[in-house]
Formats: C-alpha cells, sequence, structure tokens
C-alpha cells in the first residue's frame, strides 16, 4: 500500500458525458501527478500540481483539467468523453516539486468509456 | 520533447535464466528512475539513479547509468516468478518524468 488512494476504483461511461476521478496523496507529500496509462501509450504524464498550483503540464487533452484543493486532494476532470478516453488513469504523490523525486502511485481508476 | 525509448518489449525467459532491459533518451536526464508495475497492479518505485555511470544493486538486481546520462539498463540475475511484471524507466527532469514503455517480463516455471 502506497499510502496514495484513489477513488472510484471502475467507472463505466458514455461517450460525450464527463467524470470526475479524485485522488488523495501520502500524508505529507505536497505534490500530485496525474498519469493516463493505455495499452498502445505506455504512462502518459498529464499534469502535476504542487501545494495547490499548477506546476507542470504534460500531454493533456483541453476537454481535461485538474485542480488541486487546500486539503491537498487532487481532481481530474474528463469531459466530453470519447472511447479513445478509456484507460487506466494513475495519480501520484511525491514530498517535493520537482518530478524527479520517487513517486507514490495510487491503485488507479479504470475507465471505460462505452 | 523528451523520448525514452526501452527495448525489448516483451520478454519471456525460463525461471533462473537472466533478464535485460533497456532503455535510451533522446536528451540527457538529471536522474533515470526504474519502477516495476505487477499485473493489474500500479508502479512501485524500484531505484534512482543519479550520477554519470552509477551502478546500483538490490539482491539479483543491478541497474546502470550511462555515461553520458542518457540511458540505463536493468538486469535481473536468475530470475524468479516473483519477478514477473512490466518494468519501466522514467527519465526525470524537474518538470516532468517520462516513463520508457516499459519491457512486460514473463517468466516460465
Amino acid at each position: 500500500d502506497s499510502g496514495v488512494t484513489q477513488t472510484p476504483k471502475h467507472l463505466i461511461t458514455a461517450t460525450g458525458q464527463r467524470v470526475t476521478l479524485r485522488c488523495s496523496p501520502r500524508s505529507g507529500d505536497l505534490s500530485v501527478y496525474w498519469y493516463q496509462q493505455s495499452l498502445d501509450q505506455g504512462l502518459q504524464f498529464l499534469i502535476q500540481y504542487y501545494n495547490g498550483e499548477e506546476r507542470a503540464k504534460g500531454n493533456i487533452l483541453e476537454r481535461f483539467s485538474a485542480q488541486q484543493f487546500p486539503d491537498l486532494h487532487s481532481e481530474l476532470n474528463l469531459s466530453s468523453l470519447e472511447l479513445g478516453d478509456s484507460a487506466l488513469y494513475f495519480c501520484a504523490s511525491s514530498v517535493e516539486r520537482w518530478a524527479y523525486n520517487e513517486q507514490f502511485f495510487g491503485p488507479g481508476t479504470r475507465l471505460t468509456v462505452l | 520533447g523528451q523520448q525514452v525509448m526501452q527495448i525489448p518489449q516483451y520478454q519471456h525467459v525460463q525461471e533462473g535464466e537472466d533478464f535485460t532491459t533497456y532503455c535510451n533518451s533522446s536528451t540527457t536526464l538529471s536522474n533515470i528512475q526504474w519502477y516495476k508495475q505487477r499485473p493489474g497492479g500500479h508502479p512501485v518505485f524500484l531505484i534512482q539513479l543519479v550520477k554519470s555511470g552509477e551502478v546500483k544493486k538490490q539482491k539479483r538486481l543491478t541497474f546502470q547509468f550511462g555515461e553520458a546520462k542518457k540511458n540505463s539498463s536493468l538486469h535481473i540475475t536468475a530470475t524468479q516468478t516473483t519477478d514477473v511484471g512490466t518494468y519501466f524507466c522514467a527519465g526525470g527532469s524537474a518538470r516532468q518524468l517520462t516513463f520508457g514503455s516499459g519491457t512486460q517480463l514473463t517468466v516460465l516455471p
């Protein structure tokens, strides 16, 4: 158990819908990272928040957005969902702001878009 | 942007055989990290290499970071069934970890 929690574990929805994925980092960690893992794309970095502020952006679509709240939990919002958005979404956390620190991954949310 | 290539994509070995996965970056890295993801699980941090030419060992696992800090390798000696999973390298910069595509290791008993 990494100490990072993610809810829900599974999510099934339809194209065009909007969903919210939630992540609680390890106690004391200020950075939260979101990754998308699909079969043909591997682990793709989406976005990082550090202590409530956006710090780095990766290959995140405009239909996706995220935020980190004062209690440091984070939410990833996916809208106008397409079939290709079906994937595993991982949240990771680390103590410091630098991405090259060890990251602790949550169990992931499996999103299926029908 | 930064790209990290990893080979092979798949590797099947008999239990007791050795295994190596290789990682190459298009740019010089601040560090390289290795993660293991068991089937159905999430990536778990194994190790971080920072210095040029660095070699680190964890029991049967040996990790190397190239002199130019653009390539790395993970070698497992005498594989066991518990080694099954996908091994990812991840190239570190201050703002982003770029993951390789992973090597999926199958160990046949």
